[in-house]
């Protein structure tokens, strides 16, 4: 069965230190993977996505992620979190067919302390 | 361009009444769907369409009802409201073409729905 898994349902960092927010996929075929992120009260924006070539992908807002076949995982992360990088954030992965559809983890909340 | 719409933000309803929230988009884009957010359970797919006149069911589709007559609308409907249907719900866009679900979907900013 097709499915996203985020271990991790909240997280604390320090402003300033790293982040590592986990990822773990189940998917049949070759798998696009997304992560989406989601400020308080408001609908989501894509971070980054991977579906071919180099494993590392670059993001915005300072984000990347690592796609690692072996191990079915895409991990975000973040040299240095700003406080305003406080919101909760979504994997999803999705396939090479036209449907389109996009599975979604359960989602992680990320917390910032000053 | 506005991106993706949705309206009510807000809507109380009583178990049984009916309602259809609203979403377009002017992006001309193939296809659309509908999440449904609640905590812990991340985004869960309840209806989809890959183009006018084409719709299909996602993964909690029951009680949902969607229409697809135009590229820009796609809205989802509630036929009788239960309690369990209380929830976050967004709509989103994507160009689909032939790079499946490798496009970004665009998100609306979600309509906030509490059953009595």
């Amino acid at each position: 069965a097709q499915s996203v898994t985020q271990p991790d349902i909240h997280i604390t960092v320090s402003e300033g230190a790293s982040l590592e927010l986990r990822c773990n996929y189940s998917y049949g075929a070759t798998p696009y993977l997304f992560w989406y992120v989601q400020s308080p009260g408001q609908g989501l924006q894509l971070l980054l996505k991977y579906f071919s070539g180099d494993t590392l992908v670059q993001g915005i807002k300072g984000f990347e992620a690592e796609f690692k076949r072996s191990q079915s995982s895409f991990n975000l992360r973040k040299p240095s979190v700003h406080w305003s990088d406080a919101a909760e954030y979504f994997c999803a992965v999705g396939g090479s067919s036209n449907t389109g559809k996009l599975i979604f983890g359960q989602g992680t909340t990320l917390q910032v302390k000053p | 361009n506005a991106g993706v719409t949705q309206t009510p933000k807000f809507q109380v309803l009583k178990t049984g009444q009916s309602m259809t929230l609203q979403c377009a988009q002017d992006m001309n884009h193939e296809y659309m769907s509908w999440y449904r957010q609640d905590p812990g359970m991340g985004l869960r797919l309840i209806h989809y369409s890959v183009g006018a006149g084409i719709t299909d069911q996602g993964e909690v589709p029951n009680g949902y009802n969607v229409s697809r007559s135009t590229t820009e609308d796609f809205p989802l409907r509630l036929l009788s409201a239960a309690p369990s249907q209380t929830s976050v719900y967004f709509c989103a866009s994507s160009y689909l073409k032939a790079s499946g679900s490798r496009n970004e979907q665009f998100f609306g900013p979600g309509t906030r729905l509490t059953v009595l």
